[in-house]
């Protein structure tokens, strides 16, 4: 079965560009997050969508939107870039229904900002 | 605010021997926790977690201990291989109406040969 699969796999975009950062889900998953992982320190919590709907926000500026598709797909949208955006997004999927509360990630996408 | 420690950045541990990876939080509405292992350059692959009604849980060689009143989690690997040597993330869950993934900032676990 395939894992949750994310692209593109790396990407570099200068300050102020836009980008979009594209997962699909483990097949059955309903439930999409997103994470941002900076050099040092561990996963940083951006969004979960559940059912087309956002179920929650981490602490990121409104230059970071998300939105989930009828599919479960999910793309994370970053605008105005800046540099400090660089960093390793990831992208988990879930069940979310059942008890089953296990995250699995994808490879994530390396953005690197100039 | 780190509500999800992990206070030792590395660990060494000989191969055969058992690992012990250690995680303090300090929010009291965590209830369910994971344990996370990174390679470079990839996304981080679930090994194992515990819901807050139990102390102990394990698959095969990762047993994780739970103590509530403590506020800590332990993972322990036994026996420890050479392909266990990454980076391990202790991660927390609330039941707050989203599931949004509190980790640590990880233990990078060496096994020598």
């Amino acid at each position: 079965d395939a894992g949750v699969t994310q692209s593109p796999t790396h990407l570099i975009k200068t300050r102020g560009q836009q980008v979009t950062l594209r997962c699909s889900p483990i097949s059955g998953h309903k439930s999409v997050s997103w994470y941002q992982q900076v050099l040092g320190q561990g996963p940083q919590f951006i969004f979960q969508y559940y059912e087309k709907e956002e179920r929650g926000r981490g602490n990121f500026p409104d230059r970071f939107s998300a939105r989930q598709f009828p599919n479960y797909s999910s793309e994370l949208n970053v605008n105005a870039l800046l540099l400090g955006d660089s960093a390793l997004y990831l992208c988990a999927s879930s069940l979310d229904g059942g008890g089953a509360r296990e995250q699995y990630f994808g490879p994530g996408t390396r953005l690197t900002v100039t | 605010d780190q509500q999800v420690k992990q206070n030792s950045p590395s660990l060494s541990v000989q191969e055969g021997r058992i690992s012990i990876l250690n995680c303090d939080y300090t929010n009291s509405m965590f209830d369910y926790f994971l344990w996370y292992k990174k390679y470079p350059a990839e996304g981080p692959t679930f090994l194992i977690s515990i819901s807050s009604i139990k102390d102990k849980n394990e698959d095969g060689r990762f047993t994780v201990f739970l103590n509530k009143s403590a506020k800590h989690l332990s993972l322990h690997i036994v026996p420890s291989q050479p392909g266990d040597s990454a980076v391990y993330f202790c991660a927390a869950l609330s039941n707050f109406g989203n599931e949004k993934l509190t980790f640590g900032t990880g233990t990078r676990l060496t096994i020598i040969p």
